[in-house]
Protein backbone atom coordinates (compact mmCIF):
# COMPACT_ATOMS: atom_id res chain seq x y z
CA UNK A 1 0.00 0.00 0.00
CA UNK A 2 1.24 3.56 -0.62
CA UNK A 3 1.72 5.75 1.67
CA UNK A 4 1.10 9.76 2.03
CA UNK A 5 3.07 11.51 -0.52
CA UNK A 6 4.44 14.53 -0.25
CA UNK A 7 5.53 17.60 -2.50
CA UNK A 8 8.32 19.24 -2.69
CA UNK A 9 10.32 17.93 0.17
CA UNK A 10 12.47 21.18 0.57
CA UNK A 11 11.48 25.03 -0.64
CA UNK A 12 12.82 28.22 -0.06
CA UNK A 13 11.25 31.34 -0.53
CA UNK A 14 12.02 34.55 0.28
CA UNK A 15 9.47 36.93 2.30
CA UNK A 16 6.72 38.04 1.09
CA UNK A 17 6.91 35.35 -2.19
CA UNK A 18 4.26 32.34 -2.84
CA UNK A 19 4.30 28.76 -1.88
CA UNK A 20 2.24 25.76 -2.80
CA UNK A 21 2.68 22.41 -0.97
CA UNK A 22 0.70 19.21 -2.10
CA UNK A 23 -0.49 16.07 -0.39
CA UNK A 24 -1.89 12.86 -2.16
CA UNK A 25 -3.21 11.12 0.81
CA UNK A 26 -3.54 7.05 0.97
CA UNK A 27 -6.37 5.53 -1.48
CA UNK A 28 -9.84 5.90 0.03
CA UNK A 29 -8.70 7.79 3.51
CA UNK A 30 -11.38 10.37 4.61
CA UNK A 31 -9.97 12.44 6.46
CA UNK A 32 -6.79 14.41 5.71
CA UNK A 33 -4.69 17.07 8.13
CA UNK A 34 -2.62 19.50 7.89
CA UNK A 35 0.26 20.47 10.47
CA UNK A 36 2.57 23.02 11.30
CA UNK A 37 5.76 21.80 12.53
CA UNK A 38 8.42 24.24 13.55
CA UNK A 39 11.82 22.91 14.82
CA UNK A 40 11.95 21.07 17.68
CA UNK A 41 8.48 21.14 18.86
CA UNK A 42 5.13 19.50 18.16
CA UNK A 43 3.00 19.78 15.35
CA UNK A 44 0.39 21.96 14.92
CA UNK A 45 -3.09 21.22 13.33
CA UNK A 46 -3.62 23.91 10.90
CA UNK A 47 -6.83 22.39 9.18
CA UNK A 48 -8.31 19.31 9.26
CA UNK A 49 -10.90 17.73 6.17
CA UNK A 50 -13.53 15.07 5.99
CA UNK A 51 -13.70 14.24 2.51
CA UNK A 52 -13.84 17.56 0.73
CA UNK A 53 -15.24 19.34 3.83
CA UNK A 54 -12.95 21.36 6.35
CA UNK A 55 -13.96 20.01 9.64
CA UNK A 56 -11.57 22.60 11.64
CA UNK A 57 -9.43 25.45 10.42
CA UNK A 58 -9.30 27.46 13.45
CA UNK A 59 -5.64 27.37 13.66
CA UNK A 60 -5.18 28.40 9.88
CA UNK A 61 -3.87 32.26 9.58
CA UNK A 62 -6.42 32.97 7.40
CA UNK A 63 -5.14 36.44 6.01
CA UNK A 64 -2.50 34.23 4.28
CA UNK A 65 -2.39 30.35 4.34
CA UNK A 66 -5.31 28.57 2.30
CA UNK A 67 -5.75 25.01 1.54
CA UNK A 68 -8.21 22.98 -0.35
CA UNK A 69 -8.71 19.41 -0.94
CA UNK A 70 -10.74 18.95 -4.27
CA UNK A 71 -12.81 16.00 -5.00
CA UNK A 72 -11.67 14.88 -1.48
CA UNK A 73 -8.72 13.07 -2.31
CA UNK A 74 -5.43 15.57 -3.36
CA UNK A 75 -4.69 18.71 -1.22
CA UNK A 76 -3.20 22.05 -1.15
CA UNK A 77 -1.65 24.15 1.42
CA UNK A 78 -0.56 27.16 -0.05
CA UNK A 79 0.56 30.40 2.00
CA UNK A 80 0.74 33.81 0.36
CA UNK A 81 2.72 36.00 1.40
CA UNK A 82 4.83 34.00 3.21
CA UNK A 83 6.64 35.25 6.56
CA UNK A 84 10.30 34.33 7.89
CA UNK A 85 8.18 32.61 11.16
CA UNK A 86 6.33 30.14 8.53
CA UNK A 87 9.77 28.43 8.08
CA UNK A 88 8.82 25.02 9.30
CA UNK A 89 7.70 21.63 8.17
CA UNK A 90 4.52 21.12 6.85
CA UNK A 91 3.09 17.65 7.34
CA UNK A 92 0.48 16.04 5.98
CA UNK A 93 -1.59 13.11 7.28
CA UNK A 94 -4.36 10.82 6.45
CA UNK A 95 -6.70 8.27 8.26
CA UNK A 96 -8.99 6.43 6.97
CA UNK A 97 -12.18 7.60 8.93
CA UNK A 98 -13.57 8.81 12.14
CA UNK A 99 -13.89 5.10 13.36
CA UNK A 100 -10.45 4.27 12.28
CA UNK A 101 -7.92 6.46 14.23
CA UNK A 102 -4.54 5.89 13.12
CA UNK A 103 -3.15 8.55 11.29
CA UNK A 104 -0.47 7.92 8.38
CA UNK A 105 1.89 10.43 7.81
CA UNK A 106 4.29 11.87 5.07
CA UNK A 107 7.73 12.86 4.86
CA UNK A 108 6.77 16.48 5.22
CA UNK A 109 8.03 19.39 3.27
CA UNK A 110 10.60 21.78 5.22
CA UNK A 111 9.80 25.50 4.06
CA UNK A 112 12.42 28.04 4.57
CA UNK A 113 11.76 31.94 4.08
CA UNK A 114 14.56 34.23 3.81
CA UNK B 1 -10.57 22.36 24.23
CA UNK B 2 -8.30 19.54 24.17
CA UNK B 3 -4.69 20.16 25.35
CA UNK B 4 -1.62 17.69 25.75
CA UNK B 5 1.04 18.23 27.69
CA UNK B 6 5.19 16.45 27.90
CA UNK B 7 7.12 17.88 30.50
CA UNK B 8 10.49 16.12 29.13
CA UNK B 9 11.54 17.92 26.28
CA UNK B 10 14.79 15.55 26.87
CA UNK B 11 15.19 11.90 27.90
CA UNK B 12 18.21 9.91 28.27
CA UNK B 13 18.87 5.86 28.58
CA UNK B 14 21.55 3.82 28.11
CA UNK B 15 21.13 0.62 25.56
CA UNK B 16 18.77 -2.50 27.12
CA UNK B 17 17.81 -0.45 29.99
CA UNK B 18 14.29 1.05 30.35
CA UNK B 19 12.93 4.70 30.29
CA UNK B 20 9.12 6.14 30.99
CA UNK B 21 8.17 9.62 29.10
CA UNK B 22 5.53 11.60 30.60
CA UNK B 23 2.37 12.83 29.22
CA UNK B 24 -0.95 14.75 30.60
CA UNK B 25 -3.78 15.66 28.62
CA UNK B 26 -7.04 17.87 29.16
CA UNK B 27 -10.66 17.21 28.15
CA UNK B 28 -14.24 17.03 29.02
CA UNK B 29 -15.04 14.29 26.69
CA UNK B 30 -15.52 10.89 27.19
CA UNK B 31 -15.06 8.97 23.90
CA UNK B 32 -11.37 9.21 22.59
CA UNK B 33 -8.11 7.75 21.90
CA UNK B 34 -4.27 9.02 22.83
CA UNK B 35 -1.21 7.80 20.97
CA UNK B 36 2.54 7.60 21.44
CA UNK B 37 4.02 8.57 18.01
CA UNK B 38 7.88 8.37 17.02
CA UNK B 39 9.23 10.77 15.03
CA UNK B 40 12.83 9.68 13.95
CA UNK B 41 15.33 12.10 12.50
CA UNK B 42 14.74 11.16 8.93
CA UNK B 43 11.11 12.90 9.86
CA UNK B 44 8.13 10.73 9.07
CA UNK B 45 6.12 10.58 12.01
CA UNK B 46 5.03 6.54 13.12
CA UNK B 47 2.54 4.83 15.09
CA UNK B 48 4.23 3.36 18.60
CA UNK B 49 1.46 2.75 20.67
CA UNK B 50 -2.84 3.18 20.63
CA UNK B 51 -5.07 3.09 23.65
CA UNK B 52 -8.95 3.85 23.91
CA UNK B 53 -10.24 5.53 26.73
CA UNK B 54 -12.92 3.21 26.92
CA UNK B 55 -10.69 0.15 28.08
CA UNK B 56 -8.68 0.34 31.49
CA UNK B 57 -6.62 -2.37 30.58
CA UNK B 58 -3.34 -1.01 29.73
CA UNK B 59 -1.93 -1.10 25.73
CA UNK B 60 1.27 -3.30 25.05
CA UNK B 61 2.90 -3.79 22.15
CA UNK B 62 6.44 -5.49 22.46
CA UNK B 63 8.74 -3.47 24.30
CA UNK B 64 6.57 -0.68 24.79
CA UNK B 65 3.88 -0.46 27.08
CA UNK B 66 1.58 2.65 28.25
CA UNK B 67 0.55 3.26 32.05
CA UNK B 68 -2.90 5.00 31.47
CA UNK B 69 -4.52 7.00 34.07
CA UNK B 70 -7.67 8.27 33.38
CA UNK B 71 -8.77 10.00 36.33
CA UNK B 72 -5.50 11.59 36.61
CA UNK B 73 -5.39 12.33 32.64
CA UNK B 74 -2.05 10.52 32.43
CA UNK B 75 -0.47 8.54 29.78
CA UNK B 76 2.76 7.71 29.99
CA UNK B 77 4.97 5.47 27.73
CA UNK B 78 7.42 2.77 28.51
CA UNK B 79 10.29 1.54 26.71
CA UNK B 80 11.61 -1.92 27.60
CA UNK B 81 15.07 -3.19 26.94
CA UNK B 82 16.08 0.21 24.67
CA UNK B 83 17.62 -0.11 22.04
CA UNK B 84 19.93 2.52 19.22
CA UNK B 85 17.03 2.26 17.38
CA UNK B 86 14.66 4.02 19.50
CA UNK B 87 16.49 7.48 19.59
CA UNK B 88 13.55 9.70 18.73
CA UNK B 89 11.55 12.42 19.08
CA UNK B 90 8.05 11.08 20.91
CA UNK B 91 4.74 12.77 21.08
CA UNK B 92 2.07 11.96 22.75
CA UNK B 93 -1.52 12.82 20.69
CA UNK B 94 -5.12 13.03 21.71
CA UNK B 95 -7.98 12.02 19.05
CA UNK B 96 -11.35 13.11 19.62
CA UNK B 97 -13.65 10.52 18.42
CA UNK B 98 -16.65 13.40 18.37
CA UNK B 99 -14.75 15.40 15.77
CA UNK B 100 -11.96 13.68 14.85
CA UNK B 101 -9.38 15.95 15.45
CA UNK B 102 -5.84 14.84 16.44
CA UNK B 103 -3.71 16.88 18.60
CA UNK B 104 -0.18 16.60 19.37
CA UNK B 105 2.20 17.37 22.83
CA UNK B 106 5.08 19.32 22.44
CA UNK B 107 7.55 16.50 22.15
CA UNK B 108 10.42 14.62 24.33
CA UNK B 109 13.47 13.58 22.75
CA UNK B 110 15.12 10.65 23.37
CA UNK B 111 18.46 9.76 23.06
CA UNK B 112 19.66 5.85 24.00
CA UNK B 113 23.29 5.85 24.79
CA UNK B 114 25.59 2.66 23.61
Amino acid sequence: EAGVAQSPRYKIIEKRQSVAFWCNPISGHATLYWYQQILGQGPKLLIQFQNNGVVDDSQLPKDRFSAERLKGVDSTLKIQPAKLEDSAVYLCASSLDRENTEAFFGQGTRLTVV
Amino acid sequence: AQTVTQSQPEMSVQEAETVTLSCTYDTSENNYYLFWYKQPPSRQMILVIRQEAYKQQNATENRFSVNFQKAAKSFSLKISDSQLGDTAMYFCAFYSSNTGKLIFGQGTTLQVKP
